[in-house]
Parts: C-alpha cells; structure tokens; sequence
C-alpha cells in the first residue's frame, strides 16, 4: 500500500497568514492527490484534485501544488472558517490512502 | 444539486451484521462510481472499496474484503454497504462519496452514517 505522510499533525496561525501543509507518499503518485477539508461533526469537501486544480465553489486562496512523492496544500489569507482539519488522498493506486491529518486551529 | 443522504445511526450487537444505504440525487447515479470510507473516532479516513453503479463492478480494499459487501438499486438510485460480523473495531463513522469526472478523488460526500457495537 501507498503510505502517505502528512505533516505537521497540527498547526496554530493568526487571521490573515498564509499556512502550508505537505504530504509525501511513500512512492510517485503522479499526481494522483486530493485535498479534503473537515469542520467538526461535517463530513470531509474536497478542496483540490489532480494535485492543483480547484474544485468547484472552492475559494481562490486554497492551492495545491507538487509532484512526484511531494505535494502541498497552501492556504492563502487564513480566514476564520478554515479552521479544521485537512487531509490527503492518494489516487494512483489501489487501495487509496490519505493522510493521518493536520487540525488547523487560530493562534 | 449533488446529493447523498445515508441512512441514520445505528446500534448493533458483536457479531451481528448492519446494512447502511446511501441515497444519490442531483445527477444521473449510473455515470458515476460510489466509495465508501472509514473514520474512526477522531483518527484519519480509510477507504473500503467502490461500487460502479452502472455494471455492479466492485473494488476492495483487501482489509475489509471479508466485512464488506457493496450493492445497488439502480431503480432508487441508491447504494449500500453490508458489513458484518461486526467488533468494536467496526464502530465509527461510515461515509458514500461519489467520484469526480477525472478520477479516483471523492467529489461529493454524504452526511455519514455513525455505527456504534455494543453488547
């Protein structure tokens, strides 16, 4: 299986900063990676697929970006609705994996 | 617009079986392949496997080949998840996802089904 290891495990910023979140698989992905978004008691959005293309009504400041075994999430302009947690997905292979987490909170 | 509405919580015994369903709208079910995931309480996601709603075609993910038994109704536009011979290990929170248009990513979500063993 694809092992993918997303880092940090939490992250504490300020309104208005800009965060950035990575994920590395333990073998090429091919840009076979999704970016989810989870407010508590929600079930998990898709924020970005294909490593950097948005999904639809999701706002301009949430990117993504990589290649290869490497790949980031970069929130622009932290807003006050972006605390949550974010996770990865690898797609290239069966069985799909995501990442362990990251819990975004305001500093 | 795209929605999936799971059935509601459930209480189960050790060793029994439960069946959840999830109800797709918003779009023509057949054209779009239905995932199922794993959360266990506040750790990450596992996915369990898919179901292609137009031939039946089924994938797994080999840990839960033997828990897990995916079918349609195409009739009610509905897909469900049987998992059985059920352990505290199997409690948590169960979600469909319908796919994207360009691959194995998870589109769309429902609102999760929470499934609790206890004796």
């Amino acid at each position: 299986d694809i092992q993918m290891t997303q880092s940090p495990a939490s992250l504490s910023a300020s309104l208005g900063e800009t965060v950035t979140i990575e994920c590395r698989a333990s073998e090429d992905i091919y840009n076979g990676l999704a970016w989810y978004q989870q407010k508590p008691g929600k079930s998990p959005q898709l924020l970005i697929y294909n490593a950097n293309s948005l999904h639809t009504g999701v706002p301009s400041r949430f990117s993504g970006s990589g290649s290869g075994t490497q790949y980031s999430l970069k929130i622009n302009s932290l807003q006050s609705e972006d605390v949550a947690s974010y996770f990865c997905q690898q797609y290239y292979d069966y069985p799909y994996t995501f990442g362990a987490g990251t819990k975004l909170e305001l500093k | 617009q795209v929605k999936l509405l799971q059935s509601g919580a459930a209480l189960v015994k050790p060793g029994d079986s439960v069946k959840m369903s999830c109800k797709a709208s918003g779009y023509t079910f057949t054209d779009y392949i239905i995932h199922w995931v794993k959360q266990s309480h506040g750790k990450s996601l596992e996915w369990i496997g898919y179901i292609n709603p137009y031939s039946g075609g089924t994938n797994y993910n080999e840990k839960f080949k033997s828990k897990a038994t995916l079918t349609v109704d195409k009739s009610s536009s509905t897909a469900y998840m049987e998992f059985s011979r059920l352990t505290s290990e199997d409690s948590a929170i169960y979600y469909c996802a319908r796919s994207g248009p360009y691959g194995g990513y998870f589109a769309y979500w429902g609102q999760g089904t929470l499934v609790t063993v206890s004796s």
